[in-house]
């Protein structure tokens, strides 16, 4: 059974670009996840998708958004880019039940300059 | 407001020591705790869980835990290191009552194992 799968795994933007990242859950999966990882933050929740509506949201800028397909596969948006947004984003897919045992990708690296 | 405190951001031990790697939390109602490892350049791993039932857990790699309600702890612990294990840790909790499966992380716990 393939995991779940980001793409791209690294990439360098400048200032005031905007990304979009991509998530390819495990199949079957219903529930995307989409977290924040930097060295002083730490890994923060950014927002959670299940079949296609956003259920939560964690506390970040209007400038992150995300979408959810109809084939469970998930994309996350950040425009204007700041420096501050370098960070790893990890997408994790669960079955949608309330255990929250997530599974993680291995994360899309974005450095801004 | 959910929670998660680990304590120790690096924690050393030699090969074949005891590790202990601490985490606290704080949550309103009963939780659903979480550990997860993740090596250098990759995603988190899921080590083990604790949802309902019997309050210690065990879970990959000789890895185990134990539920502490009165002392709201969920310590990680593994009678005997292994070089394989020097990673990063974290402690995770999810109030199962939401619904949803969203994750409060600790601050993360990196593990070094000396020969």
């Amino acid at each position: 059974k393939a995991g779940v799968t980001q793409t791209p795994r690294y990439l360098i933007k400048t200032r005031g670009q905007q990304v979009t990242l991509s998530c390819s859950p495990i199949s079957g999966h219903r529930s995307v996840s989409w977290y924040q990882q930097t060295p002083g933050q730490g890994l923060q929740f950014l927002f959670e998708y299940f079949s296609e509506t956003q259920r939560n949201k964690g506390n970040f800028p209007g400038r992150f958004s995300g979408r959810q397909f109809s084939n469970s596969r998930s994309e996350m948006n950040v425009s204007t880019l700041e420096l501050g947004d370098s960070a790893l984003y990890l997408c994790a897919s669960s079955g949608g039940l309330t255990t929250g045992e997530l599974f993680f990708g291995e994360g899309s690296r974005l450095t801004v300059l | 407001a959910q929670s998660v405190t680990q304590l120790g951001s690096h924690v050393s031990v030699s090969e074949g020591a005891l590790v202990l790697l601490r985490c606290n939390y704080s949550s309103s109602v009963p939780p659903y705790l979480f550990w997860y490892v993740q090596y250098p350049n990759q995603g988190l791993q899921l080590l083990l869980k604790y949802t309902t039932g019997a309050t210690l857990v065990k879970g990959i790699n000789g890895f185990e835990a134990e539920f502490k309600k009165s002392e709201t702890s969920f310590h990680l612990t593994k009678p005997s290191a292994h070089m394989s294990d020097a990673a990063e840790y974290f402690c995770a909790v999810c109030e199962g009552s939401s619904g949803y499966s969203t994750l409060t992380f600790g601050k993360g716990t990196m593990l070094l194992v000396s020969p």
